[in-house]
């Protein structure tokens, strides 16, 4: 079975730095992908970003980057220049490849960014 | 392009009750997901649909939940009888037959009291 571990209940950063985000993940399967979502207060997930666990190189969205240490099992998401606007809930997410596709969610953090 | 469609957004209800939520996913998405948002939790997934049919129900909690989707489109999700610790956010989320990522509607609160 698959298992997503945020270990991270609650973090905190200030406005225009830069902060990291954990997440450890455990699975047989070589084929697969690996998500970060936002849940702002509105409760609507929204995805910030992807990565395909055959790709060696890591993915970038703007201010959103990972640290995908395939080994180590470990997909880590770097905010650059927080924003206030960046205040939410960040899931990290696994999925198998292939039509079944079942998504599952870690824990979650609480990111608070400061003015 | 319309976003997924959850409603209602609130529902309060007194255990042993029941409820229906219901989810119009994107158009065209062949893949249906219902998951239970306990408070301060990760969203678990209680079902997915694959069309009409069902690809995972092992987290469902049979005896009170059954979900459908009608013609592989439309899905609702019951609860019959609900107890406090139902209270939830219920998240549905479509994802299209090509392509990995899946997009969520706002969900329903669910409160039993």
């Amino acid at each position: 079975a698959q298992t997503v571990t945020q270990s991270q209940p609650e973090m905190s950063v200030q406005e225009a730095e830069t902060v990291t985000l954990s997440c450890t993940y455990d699975t047989s399967e070589s084929n697969y992908y690996l998500f970060w979502y936002k849940q702002p207060p509105s409760r609507q997930m929204i995805l910030v970003i992807r990565q395909e666990a055959y790709k060696q190189q890591n993915a970038t969205e703007n201010r959103f980057s990972v640290n995908f240490q395939k080994a180590a099992k470990s997909f880590s998401l770097k905010i650059s220049d927080s924003q206030l606007g960046d205040t939410a809930m960040y899931f990290c997410a696994f999925a198998l490849g292939g039509a079944t596709n079942k998504l599952i969610f870690g824990t979650g953090t609480l990111l608070a960014v400061q003015p | 392009e319309a976003g997924v469609a959850q409603s209602p957004r609130y529902k309060i209800i007194e255990k042993r009750q029941s409820v229906a939520f219901w989810c119009n996913p994107i158009s065209g998405h062949a893949t249906l997901y219902w998951y239970q948002q306990i408070l301060g939790q990760g969203p678990k997934l209680l079902i997915q649909f694959q069309n009409n049919g069902v690809v995972d129900d092992s987290q469902l909690p049979k005896d009170r939940f059954s979900a459908e989707r009608l013609k592989g489109v439309d899905s609702t999700l019951k609860i019959q009888p609900a107890k406090l610790e139902d209270s939830a956010v219920y998240l549905c989320a479509s994802r299209p037959t090509v392509g990995t990522e899946a997009f969520f509607g706002q969900g329903t609160r669910l409160t039993v009291v």
